[in-house]
């Protein structure tokens, strides 16, 4: 089993529409959860960061820590054809050196 | 991309060949680090370095070296030691709060 597991798509979607994405992961250690965007080739850049437990909003973006559950989510409200990428989850431990990644959802939304 | 620039963007190499990747930030960021992303595999560890002078093998480290002699740069060089390097190779930077940045990628095909 995989640590971190995120459902790759496609994920087609009509401009407007609430996107929800997701990642459950095994180890109860991790604190730090990040969403990243990445273009078509392109680097990923940081979307949110969340430490530990709650919500946080940022504009049209939601991130949801569920560590009870290990589950994590990400909403997009009023998705835009511009918001067309792949989306990466990750997630690190407090004073690990290492991150690891979802393997990254495709989205489109479509005019 | 914010600070960390790779070059070249666009990399050949022919059998038996050596390549090296150029990193360089200018974040101030003492950790870099290195990986390779495949479609569908999402971003897997190569190398990584805390501080100059010093670096740590990732998950995946076989047929790669790494330098790290100023803090600004991280080089990487795949050796012919490595049998399926074609893929996305991306560069980061980590800040205190384990927050990773990312330049735009360098990729590279095996001729």
């Amino acid at each position: 089993q995989k640590e971190v597991e995120q459902d790759p798509g496609p994920l087609s979607v009509p401009e407007g529409a609430i996107v929800s994405l997701n990642c459950t992961y095994s180890n109860s250690a991790f604190q730090y959860f990040m969403w990243y965007r990445q273009y078509s080739r392109k680097g990923p850049e940081l979307l949110m960061y969340t430490y530990s437990s709650g919500n946080k909003e940022d504009g049209r973006f939601t991130a949801q820590v569920d560590k009870s559950s290990k589950y994590i989510s990400l909403f997009i409200r009023d998705s835009q054809p511009s918001d067309s990428a792949t989306y990466l989850c990750a997630m690190s431990a407090t004073g690990g050196f290492k991150t690891i990644f979802g393997a990254g959802t495709r989205l489109f939304v479509k005019a | 991309d914010g600070g960390i620039t790779q070059s070249p963007k666009y990399l050949f190499r022919k059998e038996g060949q050596n390549v090296t990747l150029s990193c360089e930030q200018n974040l101030n960021h003492d950790a870099m680090y290195w990986y390779r992303q495949d479609p569908g595999q999402g971003l897997r560890l190569i190398y990584y370095s805390q501080i100059v002078n010093d670096f740590q093998k990732g998950d995946i480290a076989e047929g790669y070296s790494v330098s790290r002699e100023k803090k600004e740069s991280f080089p990487l060089t795949v050796t012919s030691a490595q049998k399926n390097p074609t893929a996305f190779y991306l560069c980061a930077t980590v800040a205190g709060n384990n927050e990773q940045f990312f330049g735009p990628g360098t990729r590279l095909t095996v001729l």
